[in-house]
């Protein structure tokens, strides 16, 4: 069965530090999403992309976050300048893009970035 | 802007027990509203989507949830539980023309014992 990989599995950065964090979304999927998940706390939506644009983003995506789609096959969110309170588990996420907001959204097994 | 309340950080039942784990919404719209499993260090999985029509969804895993709009309600049911079924439950919810954007709720650790 298709699935949705994520790289690194766990990333650790200096505060200040830029980390770009992978993803490859399941192959015929169209719209792509990063979540974050801080340690005990709820999943949080952060963007989702489609068609070689953010669709939505929330108000934790500021200035210092950016996504791209590379290539065919990759989709990467990249973090300018890491704070402590960016540490926290990245999911990234794929649905096939066909019925908007009813479609399924497959996740990744996430990558866990701590700052130091 | 949606939200999504689960009711219960912790949920402990007996091997063969009863599962209901709880979830209520808050939208202005008519919601989409999903529950997914998520196992240790694993992402998470889908269980059950509630898009449109029954009201009853039936999920994978022997999982089923109910649509109650007048109690804003989409609780998570299963007749006997499994060890295996010891995951943390996330309630989620959606709209249209959000950006697919999904709101969860807090989670719900569920505890099988013996």
């Amino acid at each position: 069965e298709p699935e949705v990989t994520q790289t690194p599995s766990h990333q650790v950065t200096q505060m200040g530090q830029e980390v770009i964090l992978r993803c490859v979304p399941i192959s015929n999927h169209l719209y792509f999403y990063w979540y974050r998940q801080i340690l005990g706390q709820k999943v949080e939506f952060l963007v989702s992309f489609y068609n070689n644009e953010i669709s939505e983003k929330s108000e934790i995506f500021d200035d210092q976050f950016s996504v791209e789609r590379p290539d065919g096959s990759n989709f990467t969110l990249k973090i300018r300048s890491t704070k402590l309170e960016d540490s926290a588990m990245y999911f990234c996420a794929s649905s096939i893009g066909l019925a908007g907001s009813t479609d399924t959204q497959y996740f990744g097994p996430g990558t866990r970035l701590t700052v130091l | 802007a949606q939200s999504v309340t689960q009711l219960g950080s912790h949920v402990s039942v007996s091997e063969g027990a009863l599962v209901l784990l709880r979830c209520n919404y808050s939208s202005s719209v008519p919601p989409y509203l999903f529950w997914y499993v998520q196992y240790p260090n694993q992402g998470l999985q889908l269980l059950l989507k509630y898009t449109t029509g029954a009201t009853l969804v039936k999920g994978i895993n022997g999982f089923e949830a109910e649509f109650k709009k007048s109690e804003t309600s989409f609780h998570l049911t299963k007749p006997s539980a499994h060890m295996s079924d010891a995951a943390e439950y996330f309630c989620a919810v959606t709209v249209t023309g959000g950006g697919n954007k999904l709101t969860f709720g807090t989670g719900t650790q569920l505890k099988v014992e013996l």
